[in-house]
C-alpha cells in the first residue's frame, strides 16, 4: 500500500538553528499538507500546498516557516530559526483531491534544545 | 468557532468488550467526518470517512455513526483487542474554497487491558 514517507524520524536542533523536514508524498497525489502535534495536544493544521503554491495556511505558519516542492517527489518544511515552542511531532500528508485519499506520514519528532 | 470535542478523554476496557467513543463538532460548513486511529509516536491512520448523507459506516470491528443534524458522531469498537489500544481522533473536514483543511479533535485515549 502506498505510503507517505518522512525523514528524519527524529531531529534534535539548537534554538535559533534552521531545520528542514522532508516528506515524500504518494506519487499520484496532488495536494500536500503539513500538520504538527505538540506533545499531549491535538493535531493542528499548518499549511496546504497545491499546484506549486500555498493554498491555505494557519496562524501558526508565520514567516519563520516555508514549504517547497523542489522536485517531483519531495515536499519540505523549513523552519528558519527554531524556537523551543517549535518542539513537536510534524506530520506530512497528501491527498489525491476532493474528499478522499488523505494519507499521513509517520511524522518527524522535532526537539529544540 | 470551528471545534471538534471528544469524550471521554480516556477509557480503559477489558479485552473482548465493546466501547463507544463520542464526537461533537461545530465545524461549518461541513464536508465530511473521519475517524482516525493514532498509535503513540505514529501518524493518524484513517478508519472511516462519512459525508453529510451517510449515517453509518463500518470497517471491520469499527462502526461509525453520524447525525449531521445534531452534529454528533460516534465510533463503536466491537470485541476489543489489545492492539486497539491507541488514541482515536475525530476529524472534520471544513469546506474552504475547495481546498482540504482538517480540524482535529483532542482524541480519546483507549487502553485495552488483558
Amino acid at each position: 500500500e502506498p505510503e507517505v514517507t518522512q525523514t528524519p524520524s527524529h531531529q534534535v536542533t539548537q534554538m535559533g538553528q534552521e531545520v528542514i523536514l522532508r516528506c515524500v508524498p504518494i506519487s499520484n497525489h496532488l495536494y500536500f499538507y503539513w500538520y504538527r502535534q505538540i506533545l499531549g495536544q491535538k493535531v493542528e493544521f499548518l499549511v496546504s500546498f497545491y499546484n506549486n503554491e500555498i493554498s491555505e495556511k494557519s496562524e501558526i505558519f508565520d514567516d519563520q516557516f516555508s514549504v517547497e516542492r523542489p522536485d517531483g517527489s519531495n515536499f519540505t518544511l523549513k523552519i528558519r530559526s527554531t524556537k523551543l515552542e517549535d518542539s513537536a511531532m510534524y506530520f506530512c500528508a497528501s491527498s489525491v483531491q476532493g474528499n478522499y485519499g488523505y494519507t499521513f506520514g509517520s511524522g518527524t519528532r522535532l526537539t529544540v534544545v | 468557532k470551528n471545534q471538534v470535542e471528544q469524550s471521554p478523554q480516556s477509557l480503559i476496557i477489558l479485552e473482548g468488550k465493546n466501547c463507544t467513543l463520542q464526537c461533537n463538532y461545530t465545524v461549518s460548513p461541513f464536508s465530511n467526518l473521519r475517524w482516525y486511529k493514532q498509535d503513540t509516536g505514529r501518524g493518524p491512520v484513517s478508519l472511516t470517512i462519512m459525508t453529510f448523507s451517510e449515517n453509518t459506516k463500518s470497517n471491520g470491528r469499527y462502526t461509525a455513526t453520524l447525525d449531521a443534524d445534531t452534529k454528533q458522531s460516534s465510533l463503536h469498537i466491537t470485541a476489543s483487542q489489545l492492539s486497539d489500544s491507541a488514541s482515536y481522533i475525530c476529524v472534520v473536514r471544513k469546506v474552504n474554497t475547495g481546498f482540504q483543511k482538517l480540524v482535529f479533535g483532542t482524541g480519546t485515549r483507549l487502553l485495552v487491558s488483558p
